[in-house]
């Protein structure tokens, strides 16, 4: 089975500072990685995704992946109490028919 | 620039009821998705949709649940005879290629 993992936190980090997020996958062949923002009781946000190896840079966001190592992660700089939220890492699986499988995803929370 | 609606965002039903919930994708969009949140966990693949046309439906998913997407515009999700372990964010998404885009859910409670 196909599975994402990653550390379901609380991730505490000072406003101001870099947040840093991380996941690792299972299926060496998975080419599309997306990171989801999601608010308490709201549905994900698409705020992220990547397909090559390096960084993807949007604002204030940088995505990285590493398909040698499995592992993708999220940097958020110069992060704000807004930022606090649960954050989602997927995979896309074109193998077993067009889908996302997600992670659990990991508690952040940006303190004043 | 309309997103994926759902209908409707609440719904609190008895076990053993039937309930239906409906989703309107982003319209050049030809993927439709239905996943399953709970609390604590990533959202849960339930079936997929290209067009009209319904590609995959999960191993996880009971044979009370069925979905339909007439004409390969708007989808619809039918859970039979509720059970209380069905209580869920039913999440509908949809997509032109890989980058998925989620609506705001549909949260059921059944009692």
């Amino acid at each position: 089975q196909k599975e994402v993992e990653q550390n379901s936190g609380p991730l505490s980090v000072p406003e101001g500072a870099i947040a840093s997020l991380n996941c690792t996958y299972s299926d060496r062949g998975s080419q599309s990685f997306f990171w989801y923002r999601q608010y308490s009781g709201k549905s994900p946000e698409l705020i992220m995704s990547i397909y090559s190896n390096g960084d993807k840079e949007d604002g204030r966001f940088t995505a990285q992946l590493n398909k040698a190592s499995q592992y993708v992660s999220l940097l958020i700089r110069d992060s704000q109490p807004s930022d606090s939220a649960t954050y989602l890492c997927a995979v896309f699986d074109t193998g077993g028919g067009n889908k996302l499988t997600f992670g659990t995803g990991t508690q952040l929370k940006v303190e004043l | 620039d309309t997103g994926v609606s759902q209908d409707p965002r609440h719904k609190i039903t008895k076990r053993g009821q039937n309930v239906t919930f409906r989703c309107d994708p982003i319209s050049e969009h030809n993927r439709l998705y239905w996943y399953r949140q709970t609390l604590g966990q990533g959202p849960e693949f339930l079936t997929y949709f290209q067009n009209e046309a319904q590609l995959e439906k999960s191993r996880l998913l009971s044979d009370r649940f069925s979905a339909e997407r007439p004409k390969g515009s708007f989808s619809t999700l039918e859970i039979q005879r509720t059970e209380q372990g069905d209580s869920a964010m039913y999440l509908c998404a949809s997509s032109p290629g890989d980058a998925t885009y989620f609506g705001p859910g549909t949260r059921l409670t059944v009692t």
